[in-house]
């Protein structure tokens, strides 16, 4: 079974600068999809980035980067210039599928960003 | 477009009560799901929907049911509460089974049983 491994409970950051969250995960499957989702205090999850295994660029969106490396089976996700609304959980997620070809979400545990002002 | 809703927004059971919480979206997606997530930790999968009328177990559906009568609802039903569904529930949608990931969530149900 694949699994999701977010080594890191809680980070912290001026506000401003970059910060780099880590995960690693576990799977045997050569094509898949990894995920990074932004849960707010409101508790809503929010997708912020996603990686196409089968591409080696990675993915980029506005201040949100990854570093995918596929080998070592790693997905840390970057965050540049910090701001006070990054502030959140974010939770590391494997696209995999049922026999029926279903999708389903493999979440880690989770890590908490503070963003110091 | 609201997106995906649910109800209520937070929840006191006693222990052995029911319940259902209401799940919709306005997407016309025809995936849906439903999540738990306990005090931290990740969501993990309970049941989904590939389309109305159809349902499957995820990864920990005891103590739930579900039904999906039409596109836009999914309701989750809790017969005989227990202290262990002590949880925040997160309802889901997505377009197809090819969405790759890109799920819409709910705002969440905080539900506490004592």
């Amino acid at each position: 079974a694949q699994t999701v491994t977010q080594s890191q409970p809680e980070m912290s950051v001026q506000e401003a600068e970059t910060v780099t969250l880590s995960c690693t995960y576990d799977t045997s499957e050569s094509d898949y999809y990894l995920f990074w989702y932004k849960q707010p205090p409101s508790r809503q999850m929010i997708l912020v980035i996603r990686q196409e295994a089968y591409k080696q660029q990675n993915a980029t969106e506005n201040r949100f980067s990854v570093n995918f490396q596929k080998a070592a089976k790693s997905f840390s996700l970057k965050i540049s210039d910090s701001q006070l609304g990054d502030a959140a959980m974010y939770f590391c997620a494997y696209l995999t599928y049922d026999e029926g070809g279903s999708e389903k979400l493999v979440f880690g545990k989770g890590t908490k960003l503070t963003v110091n002002p | 477009n609201a997106g995906v809703t649910q109800t209520p927004k937070f929840r006191i059971l006693k222990i052995g009560q029911s319940m259902t919480l209401q799940c919709a979206q306005d997407m016309n997606h025809n995936y849906m799901y439903w999540y738990r997530q306990d005090p931290g930790m990740g969501l993990k999968l309970i049941y989904y929907s590939v389309g109305a009328g159809i349902t499957d177990k995820g990864e920990v559906p005891n103590g739930y049911n579900v039904s999906r009568s039409t596109t836009e609802d999914f309701p989750l039903r809790l017969e005989l509460a227990a202290p262990s569904q002590t949880s925040v529930y997160f309802c889901a949608s997505s377009y197809s089974r090819w969405a790759r990931g890109t799920q819409y969530f709910g705002p969440g149900t905080r539900l506490l049983v004592l």
